[in-house]
């Protein structure tokens, strides 16, 4: 039973566009939750968190949007650049039973130039 | 500045073989992490150590052991291994809860 899920395995946008990434969870012990982007043959690497007392958070090209009623999150990028090009993990994290960092299966993100 | 440092980055297993994956921070980080990365199915938890002389089972642990040696170490062990555990390893770490976790690069273990 999969408490984090990303329901699109692929995404492609064109360069200089937004891309919107999207991630729903199902544990309501979750109150942190953080984007990883991962390029091939590297570790991830964080990009952005949330906390659940906020609504969004933002980082320069950055944006994470929470939801908290719909239980979903979701990563916008603006504009996006060919670097952006590599898998996006979603992850979250709370007290108690889900104090252990669950992540989605990934959204891999292909910016075309 | 090396972060969470993986050992070995590559090995291939014949069926039943033993090994262990080392990994170490010098973040000075209490909590760390095993996942496994298979396709299609994201990064899943095989054990955690939220401090130095804990470890707790995590959605996938059947088939592998963990020592968390000091608060910089933190290892797994696979004393049969089996086809199915062929994937990549990383370890990770962070500080306390809602902060972000580092990674390593990774082990590639394939299992013939």
């Amino acid at each position: 039973d999969q408490q984090v899920k990303q329901n699109s395995p692929s995404l492609s946008v064109q360069e200089g566009r937004i891309s919107i990434l999207n991630c729903d969870y199902t544990n309501s012990m979750f109150d942190y939750f953080l984007w990883y982007k991962k390029y091939p043959a590297e570790g991830p690497t964080f990009l952005i968190s949330i906390s659940s007392i906020k609504d969004k958070n933002e980082d320069g090209r950055f944006t994470v949007f929470l939801n908290k009623s719909a239980k979903h999150l979701s990563l916008h990028i603006v504009p996006s650049q060919p670097g952006d090009s590599a898998v996006y993990f979603c992850a979250a994290k709370g007290l108690g039973s889900a104090r252990q960092l669950t992540f989605g299966s990934g959204t891999q993100l292909t910016v075309l130039p | 500045n090396a972060g969470v440092t993986q050992t070995p980055k590559f090995q291939v297993l014949k069926t039943g073989q033993s090994m262990t994956l080392q990994c170490a921070q010098d973040m000075n980080h209490n909590s760390m992490y095993w996942y496994r990365q298979d396709p299609g199915m994201g990064l899943r938890l095989i054990y955690y150590s939220a401090s130095e002389g804990t470890t707790d089972k995590g959605e996938v642990p059947n088939g592998y052991n963990v020592s968390r040696l000091n608060k910089r170490e933190f290892s797994l062990r696979l004393e049969s291994a089996a086809p199915s555990q062929t994937s990549v390893y990383f370890c990770a770490s962070s500080e306390v809860a809602n902060t972000e976790a580092f990674f390593g690069q990774g082990t590639r273990l394939t299992v013939v």
